[in-house]
């Protein structure tokens, strides 16, 4: 159980365009999700906290207008990386906190090379 | 000063060894602690959670946490080349707040 589920695994897309990743709790409600970006060889760096029907919780120094969070359901959290160039290249993981006796679960993460 | 020190290896042990990773952390409001293995290029999984202090074990794994000395460590028994992975600690004063990660140690099991 208290799975996340994360798509799509990689994506390349071209300078300028935006890329849209979906997270999903498949079998609990996830009132928040949390996005995290991370470097090789480098730990997760949170960038947002996501909560269902309000708005999301950016991180210092994380561009808002740039990576867009939508939680409109107890089930999904999408976010979405606007106009992106090549610095955003990154690997993006969700994670989600299922019910207290569980433990935070985390999505397999999204590959993104902006070209 | 980090609020969560990890030693960040690589730490390279034989096949079979007994391997012990630990955390140090500032923040004593911290009380739930969460042991996670990443292999490269994947979503982190959660392998061991444990709420205040004590033990837990897990099959090969053990979780103890000592807030007394703000404290976290994990066993690993019977190592095999198939943990090598990279290790991350986690915690967070209340359960559903943003957890605070450790740097990460990268074990390497060798046969």
């Amino acid at each position: 159980g208290a799975v996340v589920s994360q798509h799509p695994s990689w994506v390349i897309c071209k300078s300028g365009t935006s890329v849209k990743i979906e997270c999903r709790s498949l079998d609990f409600q996830a009132t928040t999700m949390f996005w995290y970006r991370q470097f090789p060889k480098q730990s997760l760096m949170l960038m947002a906290t996501s909560n269902e029907g309000s708005k999301a919780t950016y991180e210092q120094g994380v561009e808002k207008d740039k990576f867009l969070i939508n939680h409109a359901s107890l089930t999904l959290s999408t976010l979405t990386v606007t106009s992106a160039h090549p610095e955003d290249s990154s690997f993006y993981i969700c994670s989600a906190s299922p019910v207290r006796t569980y433990g935070y679960t985390f999505g397999s993460g999204t590959r993104l090379t902006v070209v | 000063q980090k609020e969560v020190e990890q030693d960040p290896g690589p730490l390279s042990v034989p096949e079979g060894a007994i391997v012990s990773l630990n955390c140090t952390y500032s923040n004593s409001a911290f009380q739930y602690f969460m042991w996670y293995r990443q292999y490269s290029r994947k979503g982190p999984e959660l392998l061991m959670y444990t709420y205040s202090s004590g033990n837990k074990e897990d099959g090969r794994f053990t979780a103890q946490v000592d807030k007394s000395s703000k404290y976290i460590s994990l066993f690993i028994r019977d190592s095999q080349p198939s943990d090598s992975a990279t290790y991350l600690c986690a915690m967070t004063p209340e359960y559903g707040n943003k957890l605070v990660f450790g740097a990460g140690t990268i074990l390497r099991v060798k046969s």
